[in-house]
C-alpha cells in the first residue's frame, strides 16, 4: 500500500530558529513530490520535486528530494511567526492521477 | 481571476440528510478531486475525476457520491450513509499531463448536528 509519512507531527520553535521537516514515502511509480503550506483553509503550493528537479529554493524555504532513500526535507531558515502553519507533503504517482498526502507537520513559531 | 470556488463555506446538517457541496473551476483543468480533512490529520482522497463523465473512488468513498457532467464542475454529495460526515472538505484540480501541482479551493466546513 502506498504511504507518505511526515515527521515530526508538531513542532514549536522561536523566531529566528531553523527548522527541518521530513517526508518519507513508499509508493509504486513515483512521479513527483509536492510541499504545501496550510494556514487556515486552502493549502498553498510551495515546491514540486521530480527526478529532474531534486532541489528547490525560494527565499528562506528550501527543499531537497532523495530518490534513493525515498525522502524529502523542507528547510525553513530564520523562521517568522508567519511561518506558523501545517506543512503537507504529497506524492504524485504516475498512471493513477492520485496524490497521496502525509498527515502534515504543525509548526508554531513563537515571537 | 482563475480559480476554484467551493460553496457553501459553512454548512450545518441534521443527521439523516443528504447535502451537496459545490466545486467550480475556471482554470480549464482536466482532473478534479475531493479530499476530506479531519482535525490534526492530512488529506484523505474521497473521489477524483480525470475527464468528464468519468470518476474513480478514492480511499474513503463510502457514503459519498459525485458527478462530472461538465469539465468545470465536480459536486460532492454527502449522503446519510456517511457515518461521520463532520469534517473540512477540499476540492482541487490540475491540468492533464505528466505531473503538476494541485490547485485548491477554499474549502467547505460541514457540521452535522
Amino acid at each position: 500500500e502506498d504511504k507518505v509519512v511526515q515527521s515530526p507531527l508538531s513542532l514549536v520553535v522561536h523566531e529566528g530558529d531553523t527548522v527541518t521537516l521530513n517526508c518519507s514515502y513508499e509508493v509504486t511509480n513515483f512521479r513527483s513530490l509536492l510541499w504545501y503550506k496550510q494556514e487556515k483553509k486552502a493549502p498553498t503550493f510551495l515546491f514540486m520535486l521530480t527526478s529532474s528537479g531534486i532541489e528547490k529554493k525560494s527565499g528562506r524555504l528550501s527543499s531537497i528530494l532523495d530518490k534513493k532513500e525515498l525522502f524529502s526535507i523542507l528547510n525553513i531558515t530564520a523562521t517568522q511567526t508567519g511561518d506558523s502553519a501545517v506543512y503537507l507533503c504529497a506524492v504524485d504517482t504516475s498512471g493513477t492521477y492520485k496524490y497521496i498526502f502525509g498527515t502534515g507537520t504543525r509548526l508554531k513559531v513563537l515571537a | 481571476d482563475g480559480g476554484i470556488t467551493q460553496s457553501p463555506k459553512y454548512l450545518f446538517r441534521k443527521e439523516g440528510q443528504n447535502v451537496t457541496l459545490s466545486c467550480e473551476q475556471n482554470l480549464n483543468h482536466d482532473a478534479m478531486y475531493w479530499y476530506r480533512q479531519d482535525p490534526g490529520q492530512g488529506l484523505r482522497l474521497i473521489y477524483y475525476s480525470q475527464i468528464v463523465n468519468d470518476f474513480q473512488k478514492g480511499d474513503i468513498a463510502e457514503g459519498y457520491s459525485v458527478s462530472r457532467e461538465k469539465k468545470e464542475s465536480f459536486p460532492l454529495t454527502v449522503t446519510s450513509a456517511q457515518k461521520n460526515p463532520t469534517a473540512f472538505y477540499l476540492c482541487a484540480s490540475r491540468l492533464a499531463g505528466d505531473t503538476g501541482e494541485l490547485f485548491f479551493g477554499e474549502g467547505s466546513r460541514l457540521t452535522v448536528l
